[in-house]
């Protein structure tokens, strides 16, 4: 059974950081791009960023480029958000997602994310 | 950017109705289209993908059609359990989702 699960939310003051946490079971991670996906407060779906099987690339809305940083690391089967310089306009509860055929076929249970001082 | 608009924003079906949704892409997106539902507090579900491809476990009573920008989610005959908020997505250039439907039972 595939599993994903986010880990390392919380609130966070404006202009800070956090990292986000998935790890996954299920599948072989190593085979599958991987991405984020958040949803604020009873608001629509929206894609944060994707990184390829290898790691070697990576692909961001622009909201977000410049400050954070999606990885992975195969071995341990986790994928990771980097999230610096955090803005109000961040809060919401982030997903954990696999893609295939250009869908996310595999969704974690979210995670919470709230920026404010 | 690719800008996905679905319509309705909201609408309520009866047990048994067909229900379609529309979804329309900015440029054309050659069937690199997705269908979710969500209900309340849960992820999200993906039920096609590919524009017509439905999803291992879906009921066979949800489908999807369309070509170029032009995309519709057909229910051909509504259940309790399809209550719920529908997205589309693109994924020919990089991801964008709709802004969603409501889907409630009347």
């Amino acid at each position: 059974e595939v599993q994903l699960v986010e880990s390392g939310g919380g609130l966070v003051q404006p202009g800070r950081s956090m990292k986000l946490s998935c790890a996954a079971s299920g599948f072989t991670f190593s085979s599958f791009p991987m991405a984020w996906v958040r949803q604020a407060p009873t608001k629509g779906l929206e894609w944060v960023a994707t990184i390829s099987t290898s790691g070697g690339s990576t692909y961001y809305r622009d909201s977000v480029k410049g400050r954070f940083t999606i990885s992975r690391d195969n071995a341990k089967s986790t994928l990771y958000l980097q999230m610096n310089s955090l803005r109000s306009e961040d809060t919401a509860t982030y997903y954990c997602t696999r893609e295939e055929l250009g869908g996310f076929d595999y969704w974690g249970q979210g995670v919470m994310v709230t920026v404010s001082s | 950017d690719i800008q996905m608009t679905q319509s309705p924003a909201s609408l309520s079906a009866s047990l048994g109705e067909t229900v379609t949704i529309q979804c329309r892409a900015s440029e054309d997106i050659y069937s690199g289209l997705a269908w979710y539902q969500q209900k309340p507090g849960k992820s999200p579900q993906l039920l096609i993908y590919g524009a017509s491809s439905l999803q291992d476990g879906v009921p066979s009573r949800f489908s999807g059609s369309g070509s170029g920008t032009q995309y519709s989610l057909k229910i051909s005959s509504m259940q309790t359990e399809d209550e719920g908020v529908y997205f589309c997505q693109q994924g020919l250039k990089y991801r964008t989702f709709g802004g969603g439907t409501k889907l409630e039972l009347k």
